[in-house]
Parts: C-alpha cells; structure tokens; sequence
C-alpha cells in the first residue's frame, strides 16, 4: 500500500518569510515526486517535480529529496498572500512507459499571512 | 503544458442514474488519468487510460462502475454508473505533459452531486 503524509496544517507563515512543507512516503520502489498547488475550488496545479536527491530551484521554489529518509520538501521563499492554497505531494513510479499514475497526500493548508 | 478541458464542469443527478464525463486535451498524449477528490478530501487514481489498450483500475475501483473510453489520443471519458449519494464527488482528468517530463496536468474538473 503506498502512502504519501503530509501534515494537514493550517501552518501560518508571516508574508516575506520562508514556508517550508513537507512529505514523507511509504514506497521504497517511488522514482518522480511531485508538488502542487490546489486554491479553493480549482484544479490543481503543478509547481514542481524532483527526480534526483538534493535539491531543485525555480524562481521562489525550491524542492529537496531525500530518498533514503523518503522524504521531500517544498520550501517557499518571499511568501505572498497568493501562495495561500492546499499543497499537494504526490509521488508515482516510473515504469518506462510514459508518466505513471500518483499517489497523493492529503495536502497542507498554507496562509500566509499579510 | 496540455490545455484540458471536462464537461460537464458539474451535474446533480439522482440515486441510479448513470453520468459520462468528457475530457478533451488540446494536443495528443499517450497517457491520460482519471482521478476522484472527495469532499475535503486529496486526489484518488480511479483508472489510467492508455490509447488503444484497457484502461488500468487502481485497488478499489472497478470497470463496471467507472468505465472508459479511450477513442483517441486527445479524448477520454468516464462514466459514473448506477449512481449513490457516496459517489458525490469532483472528478479530475489528467494528461501527461507533452515534453516528456513524467508530469501530469489536471483538467478543471466536474463536481457530481448525487441525490
């Protein structure tokens, strides 16, 4: 059975300041690890996927893996009031063939606060 | 990323009916997936529909009560049969991106209320 856990939050985190959000994982066998970003009633919405252990930077976001410890995070850097969402961590196998369906995590509501 | 689009984008529908949902993708992918999102709830994988295969049901779901199609490489759809209140749900489809980078994009989703 995979397993994806995340704690639900609410974690406050003052405008301007770091949010880091984190996820650990069951399945020894998971290769592509994902985070999104779910506003109330919409669809979510992909910020980054991680591959490789150590760390992947976008703009205001940075991933880290931890394979051995299976465990990834999403850190948050300048947080702004629009970052306030539910974020996602999913996590798939890779058979070869194409993208694999994702296992989710019950999400982590983050505020920022203004 | 694919541009995906679901219709209906929600329905009320009674206790025993059955409801088809559309999922449109605007370039052709390989890979498509169904997902449900409970009430307050995160993602589910229903199924996993490959062109020109069965689609794959995950633990839990079954082809009787969800079947699909896969037509083509840019349409799927998903149907809801002999519908309960348990099944009040939004329905997400997915795509694999197109750059070959194992991500997925979601459609908007139909939110399914059964009475």
């Amino acid at each position: 059975q995979k397993e994806v856990e995340q704690n639900s939050g609410p974690l406050s985190v003052p405008e301007g300041a770091i949010a880091s959000l984190n996820c650990t994982y069951s399945d020894r066998g998971s290769q592509s690890f994902f985070w999104y970003r779910q506003y109330s009633g919409k669809s979510p919405e992909l910020i980054m996927f991680i591959y490789s252990n150590g760390d992947k930077e976008d703009g205001r976001f940075t991933a880290q893996l931890n394979k051995a410890s299976q465990y990834v995070s999403l850190l948050i850097r300048d947080s702004q009031p629009s970052d306030s969402a539910t974020y996602l961590c999913a996590v798939s196998m890779y058979s070869g063939g194409g993208a694999d369906g994702l296992t989710f995590g019950k999400g982590t509501h983050l505020i920022i606060q203004p | 990323s694919a541009v995906i689009s679901q219709k209906p984008s929600r329905d009320i529908c009674q206790r025993g009916t059955s409801l088809t949902i559309q999922c449109q993708v605007d370039s052709q992918v390989t890979m498509m997936f169904w997902y449900r999102q409970q009430p307050g709830q995160s993602l589910t994988l229903i199924a996993t529909a490959n062109q020109g295969s069965e689609a794959t049901y995950e633990s839990g779901f079954v082809i009787d009560k969800f079947p699909i199609s896969r037509p083509n490489l840019t349409f799927s759809t998903l149907t809801v049969s002999n519908m309960s209140p348990e099944d009040s749900s939004i329905y997400l489809c997915s795509a694999e991106s197109t750059s070959g980078s194992l991500t997925q994009y979601f459609g908007p989703g139909t939110r399914l209320t059964v009475l």
